[in-house]
Order: C-alpha cells, then sequence, then structure tokens
C-alpha cells in the first residue's frame, strides 16, 4: 500500500462548481499536513496547510480525519485558474524530515 | 535570495557521463530536500539536509547518486555513469525547520540520451 493515495483523476468540472479531493495516508504517526498545488511543468507550491480542526482560505477548505487517516481539499466556485495537480502531502514526523507526496488529483476547469 | 534557486534549469546528457545539479536554498533556512520527480508522479524522497549534515539518504536509488551540502547552505546533486532511468525532474526544496512547509526551486529537467 504506498504511504500516500489520491485518485489521479481528471476532474473535469465547469466554471463555479464545487469539487473534492480525498487522501488517505498509511503513516498513523505522520504528524503534519498539508496540500500542494503544481502546474504543468513548474514546481510544486504550498496551497495550505491541514489542521486537525479544518481550516479556509477563501474558496478552499481542508479537513484531516485523523482517525480514519484521511484528508479532504474543497474548492467552492471553482476559477479556470485553478486547473492543475494537486498534491496531498504528508510528513513523516521522527527522524524524516521529508514530506511524502500523492501522486497528485489533476484538476481541469472548463468555462 | 528570494526563493529556492536551481541550475541548469535543463540538462542533456549522454548515458554514461556524469553530471552535477545545483541548489541554493532560501536564505536561512537550515533543512534541504532533494526529490525525483517522474512523468505523472508525486515528487520521490531522494535526501535531506539539516545544515550541513546529510540526516536522511535512504530515498537515493543507488551508489551512483551522491549529495553534499558542505557549508550548510548550497547544495549539489552528483549522479555518476547516467542511465537512461535517471531522466526526470530533480526538485529540490527548503524550509526553515524539519516539518515546515517546504519551498521548491524550480526543479532541474535531466534527459539521459
Amino acid at each position: 500500500r504506498k504511504e500516500v493515495e489520491q485518485d489521479p483523476g481528471p476532474f473535469n468540472v465547469p466554471e463555479g462548481a464545487t469539487v473534492a479531493f480525498n487522501c488517505t495516508y498509511s503513516n498513523s504517526a505522520s504528524q503534519s499536513f498539508f496540500w500542494y498545488r503544481q502546474d504543468c511543468r513548474k514546481e510544486p507550491k504550498l496551497l495550505m496547510s491541514v489542521y486537525s480542526s479544518g481550516n479556509e482560505d477563501g474558496r478552499f477548505t481542508a479537513q484531516l480525519n485523523r482517525a480514519s487517516q484521511y484528508i479532504s481539499l474543497l474548492i467552492r466556485d471553482s476559477k479556470l485558474s485553478d486547473s492543475a495537480t494537486y498534491l496531498c502531502v504528508v510528513f513523516g514526523g521522527g527522524s524524516q524530515g521529508n514530506l511524502i507526496f500523492g501522486k497528485g488529483t489533476k484538476l481541469s476547469v472548463k468555462p | 535570495g528570494a526563493g529556492v534557486s536551481q541550475s541548469p534549469r535543463y540538462k542533456v546528457a549522454k548515458r554514461g557521463q556524469d553530471v552535477a545539479l545545483r541548489c541554493d536554498p532560501i536564505s536561512g533556512h537550515v533543512s534541504l530536500f532533494w526529490y525525483q520527480q517522474a512523468l505523472g508522479q508525486g515528487p520521490e524522497f531522494l535526501t535531506y539536509f539539516q545544515n550541513e549534515a546529510q540526516l536522511d539518504k535512504s530515498g537515493l536509488p543507488s551508489d551512483r547518486f551522491f549529495a553534499e551540502r558542505p557549508e550548510g547552505s548550497v547544495s549539489t546533486l552528483k549522479i555518476q555513469r547516467t542511465q537512461q532511468e535517471d531522466s526526470a525532474v530533480y526538485l529540490c526544496a527548503s524550509s526553515l525547520v524539519s516539518g515546515q512547509p517546504q519551498h521548491f526551486g524550480d526543479g532541474t529537467r535531466l534527459s539521459i540520451l
């Protein structure tokens, strides 16, 4: 089982739609969680951190369920510029310093 | 600098040649990471430095891969006797300390012919 699993998509949605991405992780000791966004042929960029209480940043809402080892990202009122690959990222913690990335979920927002 | 800087942006080498990829992290960032990203995949961890100490190199695929950060700032990833399967984008990231969000450079796109 992969450490971080995501539905690869693609998700094709019209402008203005609400879309949700899910992610599961296998290491129950994981400490920090993030969503990154990656545009085609560009580097990953931090979209938002994910907190246990859930957090919102404008049209984006992230939630974490530690019991189910599940992370979600909700995008409301999607824009054309939201088209990208969304990477679910987990920090292992302990002696490991690195982030563990999912393969990403591709989103395409159409006019 | 303002962000993580990597060079070169693109590198083409013949199979068997050695290559060196450079990463200049954000000033003051203690942690530095190298990742390899194949087409259609998420970044895969290669190695991690805290200052000049290489704390984890478990992701390096073979002993042909070597990384260093001798003065705790700039890092170099070296690949010896390159193979076609080494073709990928090599991403460098830095963070203030371990566990904090990482900031990525533009990457080096390596093609082995």
